[in-house]
């Protein structure tokens, strides 16, 4: 499924660096979303875009910090990361409108921190 | 008490087997909800949405009981590429809160 795509794929960085995740969806959704899973844990609700407003930040460290410049495209931006940041993120998109409507994820980026 | 919970697992079963998994939810006012099934290290994929009535999609069926707060999945015929860990997610307006998960291993 190519409906909601997400790069880089693998990202391995130090905890100096400053880098961005992307999620671009082709479905027509209006709300967006990003997911943090550490390794064999559940997944953790980082962000919820909807209408391109921030309507909710699950109390994400500042050091995470999203853009959603409209409704297709999404950003994580990174800095100065620590170790226990590595993790899937996984972005999702739904219909809000739609309330019986499931979401739709990204394939995420596996990221490291070194 | 967790907002969504779900038989602990693992599920280890053989080929061909019947197996079910159940899920409670706290919020009475979840509108709607689905089963997601998550291979290792991929995203979640949506499995199947769960309709008052019940549903059933070809070997897998699902319940869902709004009194009771329950929801159910039963897989028959289970084969080996059904090992994966199956979600249970129950949506509240724009929040879509998701089980821990239950972890099926399908053996030959």
């Amino acid at each position: 499924e190519t409906g909601v795509t997400q790069t880089p794929r693998h990202l391995v960085m130090g905890m100096t660096n400053k880098k961005s995740l992307k999620c671009e969806q082709h479905l027509g959704h209006n709300a967006m979303y990003w997911y943090k899973q550490s390794a064999k844990k559940p997944l953790e609700l980082m962000f919820v875009y909807s209408l391109e407003e921030r309507v909710e930040n699950n109390s994400v460290p500042s050091r995470f910090s999203p853009e959603c410049p409209n409704s297709s495209h999404l950003f994580l931006h990174l800095h100065t990361l620590q170790p226990e940041d590595s993790a899937l993120y996984l972005c999702a998109s739904s219909q809000d409108r739609g309330r019986s409507q499931p979401q739709h994820f990204g394939d995420g980026t596996r990221l490291s921190i070194l | 008490r967790k907002e969504v919970e779900q038989d602990p697992g693992p599920f280890n079963v053989p080929e061909g087997a019947t197996v079910a998994f159940n899920c409670t939810y706290s919020n009475s006012a979840s509108q709607s909800f689905f089963w997601y099934r998550q291979d290792c290290r991929k995203e979640p994929k949506l499995l199947m949405s769960v309709y008052s009535s019940g549903n059933e999609d070809g070997r897998f069926t699902a319940q869902l009981n709004r009194a009771s707060q329950y929801i159910s999945l039963l897989i028959r015929d289970s084969k080996l590429s059904d090992s994966a860990t199956y979600l249970c997610v129950v949506r509240d307006g724009q929040n879509f809160v998701f089980g821990p998960g239950t972890r099926l291993s399908v053996l030959p």
